[in-house]
């Protein structure tokens, strides 16, 4: 079975631009979740997605946005790109959200750098 | 403020020997621990897992003890191994899929 794949692996962008994420996930898994991790935050909740609903988000401002295709796909944005955005993107997918007890497996991760 | 803690930025040890990895929360919500290893610029890899109804859980080289009254949760690797040698980050979950994570011990296993 495939991974969880994510693109672009690496992206460059200046302060003020947007920019787009996208994840797919494990083939059958329906809950995809979002997670920043920097050297100084570490890993941290952005928002989880599931049958297209956002079903929890983390404490990030409404720059972070996200969306979930029918085909379990998703996708999140960042506008107004800030210098502190720079992070490494990771997109987790896991096939059963109502339970706390599911796995989550992570892509490799997208590297945004914002100049 | 952090719910999930891993005290011990680093630790090093020999080829061979255990390896100990230790976790504390403060959430008594959380009813699902992970262990995830990470390498630079690659996303985490699922090592092992424990439910809150449990006090260990073991998968070859990899056990995981979770002491429930002290919040407390341990990774042993044994025998350790020069392949092991990762950032090992531990997470906790509750209902919803937002795994908290810890700040990561990095583990270096000398040959």
């Amino acid at each position: 079975k495939a991974g969880v794949t994510q693109t672009p692996r690496y992206l460059i962008k200046t302060r003020g631009q947007q920019v787009t994420l996208s994840c797919s996930p494990i083939s059958g898994h329906r809950s995809v979740s979002w997670y920043q991790q920097t050297p100084g935050q570490g890993l941290q909740f952005l928002f989880e997605y599931f049958s297209e609903t956002q079903r929890n988000k983390g404490n990030f401002p409404g720059r972070f946005s996200g969306r979930q295709f029918s085909n379990s796909r998703s996708e999140m944005n960042v506008s107004t790109l800030e210098l502190g955005d720079s992070a490494l993107y990771l997109c987790a997918s896991s096939s059963e959200p109502s339970f706390s007890t599911d796995t989550q497996y992570f892509g490799p991760g997208t590297r945004l750098t914002v100049l | 403020d952090q719910q999930v803690k891993q005290n011990s930025p680093s630790l090093s040890v020999q080829e061979g020997r255990i390896s100990i990895l230790n976790c504390d929360y403060t959430n008594s919500m959380f009813d699902y621990f992970l262990w995830y290893k990470k390498y630079p610029a690659e996303g985490p890899t699922f090592l092992i897992s424990i439910s809150s109804i449990k006090d260990k859980n073991e998968d070859g080289r990899f056990t995981v003890f979770l002491n429930k009254s002290a919040k407390h949760l341990s990774l042993h690797i044994v025998p350790s191994q020069p392949g092991d040698s990762a950032v090992y980050f531990c997470a906790a979950n509750n209902a919803g899929n937002m795994l908290t994570f810890g700040g990561g011990t990095r583990l270096m296993v000398k040959p």
